[in-house]
């Protein structure tokens, strides 16, 4: 079976642009996460959803981070504005909830000029 | 604030040896651990996991032990290969960190054939 993908997998964008990156997970996993991933780090939590409902945004850095998922599938994380320190390897991952383990999607190498 | 920190970003092992990564984290609340191996230009892949009520999880090659009065884990690979050659991350989550799982920094691995 397919396993978590996204899309672009890189993206270079100018300061101030508009960017979309876009996360199709494994089917019949109801949750879903975005990790920002900078240079060196390990990945750092962004938002999470249960099926269509965002339940948990307190990662995202700024009101210019927007993250949804209207039919409880594909998710789309939206960066308004972007600025050079958002460069960064986004990450995708899903799972069938609870405890079960994240499977991870191969991430958007994000790249602000 | 790091939650969950791995101090050795590398480790070196010669084939058919044990590698011992380690991970410490501050939040007592912990109670499901996991870890991840990455590979370059690829998403983290769900290695074994070890939740609280347990000391040893064994999974083939894969060992994880959990040490909570230390609050400490370590994965244990015996024996070493050159294919295990990535960069490792343990990650954790708890009943008072919502759906957030926290991740170390990584320690890169590298199997000497």
């Amino acid at each position: 079976g397919a396993g978590v993908s996204q899309s672009p997998r890189y993206k270079v964008a100018k300061r101030g642009q508009d960017v979309a990156l876009r996360c199709d997970p494994i089917s019949g996993h109801v949750s879903l996460f975005w990790y920002q991933q900078a240079l060196g780090q390990g990945p750092e939590f962004l938002t999470y959803f249960q099926n269509e409902a965002q339940l948990d945004k307190s990662g995202l850095p700024s009101d210019r981070f927007f993250a949804e998922r209207p039919e409880g599938s594909v998710s789309t994380l939206k960066i308004q504005r972007t600025q050079q320190e958002d460069s960064a390897v986004y990450l995708c991952a899903s799972s069938y909830g609870g405890v079960q383990p994240q499977h991870f999607g191969d991430g958007t190498r994000l790249s602000i000029l | 604030d790091q939650q969950v920190k791995q101090n050795s970003p590398s480790l070196s092992v010669q084939e058919g040896r044990i590698s011992i990564l380690n991970c410490d984290y501050t939040n007592s609340m912990f109670d499901y651990f996991l870890w991840y191996k990455k590979y370059p230009a690829e998403g983290p892949t769900f290695l074994i996991s070890i939740s609280s009520i347990k000391d040893k999880n064994e999974d083939g090659r894969f060992t994880v032990f959990l040490n909570k009065s230390a609050k400490h884990l370590s994965l244990h690979i015996v024996p070493s290969q050159p294919g295990d050659s990535a960069v490792y991350f343990c990650a954790a989550r708890g009943p008072n960190t919502g759906n957030q799982f926290y991740f170390g920094t990584g320690t890169s691995l590298t199997v000497i054939p």
